[in-house]
């Protein structure tokens, strides 16, 4: 898990509420990411920031914010658009000169009452 | 977009045995080839990776094959152990400076 932390561990949503998962890193790293993995699936990316104040959609953002105001820290929101969030959010890292090579925290497993 | 296809989507080998597991991917511009290994709950791990200047790389019982012409890439793993059980996943990146990643393969070592 390196020096990525993630929290919750387990976040529980109610109907129409937003939640706000947390990933925090302090390997220095410029790009900073978050993936959704449904059971037996494999990672869709969600946004992507490669840069402070800085970011981009990735291939399912749709009822999803983030932000990145710190260079340590790129939360993801869960709005109430996001019709079926029940999912293990992962939030990876990477240096910005190879930035390929990502590093992933441990996980917040999101799930609807 | 990039599509990375991955199988078998479940491997069973007994200890000690060989395991492959392969990608094909779309994009002919894609030049990192990394592999993850993902434990129950957890996140997924680096194992391995390659770029598209070399064919092969090894690393103790772990080595990874790219084929750049057949756009295909295999992760090898000699002398499995049960602790290898796991899902592993490949991946590609893309022109966004992001990986697309394959569907995963579960791999189970029986002792």
């Amino acid at each position: 898990d390196g020096g990525i932390t993630q929290s919750p561990k387990y976040l529980f949503r109610k109907e129409g509420q937003n939640v706000t998962l947390s990933c925090e890193q302090n390997l220095n790293h410029d790009a900073m990411y978050w993936y959704r993995q449904d059971p037996g699936q494999g990672l869709r990316l969600i946004y992507y920031s490669q840069i402070v104040n800085d970011f981009q959609k990735g291939d399912i953002a749709e009822g999803y914010s983030v932000s990145r105001e710190k260079k340590e820290s790129f939360p993801l929101t869960v709005t109430s658009a996001q019709k079926n969030p029940t999912a293990f959010y992962l939030c990876a890292s990477s240096r910005r000169d190879i930035q390929e090579t990502q590093y992933f925290g441990p996980g917040t497993r999101l799930l609807v009452l | 977009g990039e599509n990375v296809e991955q199988h078998p989507s479940t491997l069973s080998v007994q200890e000690g045995d060989s395991a492959v597991i392969k990608c094909t991917y779309s994009d002919s511009a894609s030049n990192y080839f990394p592999w993850y290994k993902q434990e129950l709950g957890k996140g997924p791990q680096l194992i391995i990776d390659i770029r598209s200047n070399v064919g092969e790389k090894k690393d103790q019982r772990i080595a990874v094959t790219l084929n750049k012409t057949a756009k295909h890439f295999s992760l090898h793993i000699t002398e499995t152990q049960p602790e290898d059980s796991a899902v592993y996943f490949c991946a590609a990146d893309t022109g966004r400076r992001a990986l697309t990643f394959g569907s995963g393969t579960r791999l189970q070592v029986q002792p």
